[in-house]
């Protein structure tokens, strides 16, 4: 019964391959989000969507595109990898009604490690 | 740019101290979010604080909200290996007339308790 449940848990692969993350929650929530995790722990908003439709799309570079084929569902897929691009994707959903960053909590998945060599 | 600033970055103490980490910011926030991270998995909210110079306990927990909405703090009393984990504050500034509200993290803090 995972509320955020994403795939893989883990990703290594080399610098200009390309690559997809995967993103369900089965809360009923309308918005969806992808935040990355550097290795200084530091959180930092990469895209919502509520209800399908792109809301936040805070300066992450062109290479990585979202994809939402339903509000229960948003999957991150990142081509010509780079190394910086190594760092902890977490998926995550919320009440929000407006994908604009209310004041909902945020439900976590459990993060993808991608590692880029 | 909102910037939230935790200290101490890292704390290592006995099983029964008491701890407090403290989440500073020059700017204002609508509410800030506790969360706990454990190796391997995702943030889980502990608590949303929303009124300067609100108080909130869960359990051993208290969470205080700065009177000027800038500085929070947690306290833990008697911590417990269980407490061990990543601590992260989150400071929300609400949206204003089309664009997007903000929820900025803190870098977090690393607690461990031992035995």
């Amino acid at each position: 019964d995972t509320a955020v449940s994403q795939t893989p848990k883990y990703l290594v692969t080399q610098m200009g391959n390309d690559k997809s993350i995967k993103c369900e929650q089965n809360l009923g929530h309308d918005t969806m989000y992808w935040y990355k995790q550097d290795s200084k722990k530091f959180l930092k908003i990469m895209f919502s969507y509520n209800n399908k439709e792109l809301i936040i799309n805070e300066t992450v570079p062109n290479r990585f595109s979202p994809k939402s084929p339903d509000k229960a569902h948003l999957n991150l897929h990142i081509n010509s990898l780079e190394l910086g691009d190594s760092a902890v994707y977490f998926c995550a959903s919320s009440q929000d009604k407006t994908g604009r960053l209310g004041n909902s909590p945020l439900h976590f998945g459990n993060g993808t490690r991608l590692t880029v060599t | 740019t909102q910037l939230l600033e935790q200290s101490p970055q890292f704390l290592s103490i006995q099983e029964g101290e008491n701890l407090t980490v403290y989440c500073n910011s020059s700017s204002v926030f609508s509410s800030l979010q506790w969360y706990r991270q454990e190796p391997g998995e995702g943030p889980v909210l502990l608590v949303t604080v929303v009124t300067g110079g609100e108080v909130k306990k869960l359990k051993r927990l208290t969470f205080q909200f700065g009177d000027a909405r800038k500085d929070s703090s947690l306290h833990i009393t008697a911590a417990q290996p269980g407490d061990t984990g990543l601590y992260l504050c989150a400071g929300f500034v609400n949206a204003g007339g089309t664009s997007y509200g903000k929820l900025t993290f803190g870098q977090g803090t690393i607690l461990t308790v031992h035995p």
